[in-house]
């Protein structure tokens, strides 16, 4: 079983849909938490990171983090055909050097 | 301002052929990585350094090496190269613990295919 479970989509929804994409984890040891959007040929960019459980809102972007049921959602508001990318979230314990460990990613589609 | 740069951007390779791949930042972070992204598989960490003048095993060291030549640049290196390490291949830097960048600034990324 992975560390990390992401489902691999892809998901298309109409622009304008709120957007729920979403990752499970296994080890408890995760402390910190990450989303990067990758487009497509190009290198992942951080999203948005979060340390502890709760929402965190940027934009249109909000990450939530449930560190007792092992969940972590972004959910993009007002979606726009530039958000079409894959989604990979990320997370890391502290003291291991920064090394993160990454879902699989979700392909968002988002139609005009 | 260019980040992390990776070359090459693509490469084609024989089976027991060798190369470096090259990776510089400029922005005075102190680790680096690499990353082998596969579908189905994200990104998993082949090496990393934590600061200048060390480097440790990820989770699918096999096959690479990697050297720390300063702080701005870590190269790795397959000695013969496999069709199994076909793939995209990801350098990523990170400032220090408490410096408030948290996340990897990512480079553009070398696609190998070895045939």
């Amino acid at each position: 079983q992975k560390e990390v479970e992401q489902d691999p989509g892809p998901l298309s929804v109409p622009e304008g849909a709120i957007v729920s994409l979403n990752c499970t984890y296994s080890n408890s040891a995760f402390q910190y938490f990450m989303w990067y959007r990758q487009y497509s040929r190009k290198g992942p960019e951080l999203l948005m990171y979060t340390y502890s459980s709760g929402n965190k809102e940027d934009g249109r972007f909000t990450a939530q983090v449930d560190k007792s049921s092992k969940y972590i959602s972004l959910f993009i508001r007002d979606s726009q055909p530039s958000d079409s990318a894959t989604y990979l979230c990320a997370m890391g314990k502290t003291g291991t050097a920064s090394k993160l460990t990454f879902g699989t990613g979700t392909r968002l589609q988002v139609t005009l | 301002n260019a980040g992390v740069t990776q070359t090459p951007k693509f490469q084609v390779l024989k089976t027991g052929q060798s190369m470096t791949l090259q990776c510089a930042q400029d922005m005075n972070h102190n680790s680096m990585y690499w990353y082998r992204q596969d579908p189905g598989m994200g990104l998993r960490l082949i090496y990393y350094s934590a600061s200048e003048g060390t480097t440790d095993k990820g989770e699918v060291p096999n096959g690479y090496n990697v050297s720390r030549l300063n702080k701005r640049e870590f190269s790795l290196r397959l000695e013969s190269a496999a069709p199994s390490q076909t793939s995209v291949y990801f350098c990523a830097s990170k400032d220090a613990p408490g410096q408030g960048n948290y996340g990897y600034t990512f480079g553009s990324g070398t696609r190998l295919t070895v045939v």
